[in-house]
């Protein structure tokens, strides 16, 4: 069935270094891809998506672009915050329901 | 704007008891999600609905029951509570099929004794 593998945590980084998260993905068909985050303490919050190859998605300074040849949508950011400091969780579409991966830990320390 | 809201945050129950976790959205969605978020697992889909009056099975549906009577609430039932069930719970909704993505409640933190 279609999945989803995330590079492991947790990822310790400091204030202005470059993130990446990657992620790599098995599915029939032509799904959609989506980054969501999860500050301490609260739900998932749609962070980013595309919705076809080579489409890219961006969202506050984030980006990941849909690569349908290596089957991957990794995360990137140029220059973390502190604010950034979240779980990262990679998501395929797979007809009415969203698949995750289990998540990414990321501490940004000042 | 509430979004999606569950109830309730916390609870902690003993093994064998029952109980309720209620899910309400006020963005007229169609399509509604139960999660569970377990350490090192990410989320797994237990129960969800894509339509007022509809069910259908997740990936980890076994000691779970729901309804889906009103289009806004989702209801998540536990019969009879393991301590496997303690998890953290999460429901969701959708105006579309996935592709449209998720809006999440905060969640239900649920401990079995």
């Amino acid at each position: 069935g279609d999945s989803v593998t995330q590079m492991e945590g947790p990822v310790t980084l400091s204030e202005e270094a470059f993130l990446t998260i990657n992620c790599t993905y098995t599915a029939t068909g032509y799904p959609s891809l989506f980054w969501y985050v999860q500050y301490p303490g609260e739900g998932l919050q749609l962070l980013l998506k595309a919705t076809k190859a080579d489409d890219k998605g961006s969202n506050k300074g984030f980006e990941a672009t849909y690569r349908k040849e290596t089957t991957s949508f990794h995360l990137e950011k140029g220059s973390v915050q502190v604010s950034d400091s979240a779980v990262y969780f990679c998501a395929l579409s797979n007809d009415y329901k969203l698949s995750f991966g289990a998540g990414t830990t990321v501490t940004v320390r000042a | 704007n509430a979004g999606v809201t569950q109830t309730p945050k916390f609870r902690v129950l003993k093994t064998g008891q029952s109980m309720t976790l209620l899910c309400a959205q006020d963005m007229n969605h169609e399509y509604m999600y139960w999660y569970r978020q377990d350490p090192g697992m990410g989320l797994r889909l237990i129960h969800y609905s894509v339509g007022e009056g509809t069910t259908a099975k997740g990936e980890v549906p076994d000691g779970y029951n729901v309804s889906r009577l009103k289009k806004q609430n989702f209801l998540l039932g536990l019969e009879s509570a393991a301590p496997s069930q303690t998890s953290v719970y999460f429901c969701a909704s959708s105006s579309g099929p996935a592709d449209y993505g998720y809006t999440f409640g905060s969640g239900t933190r649920l401990t079995v004794v």
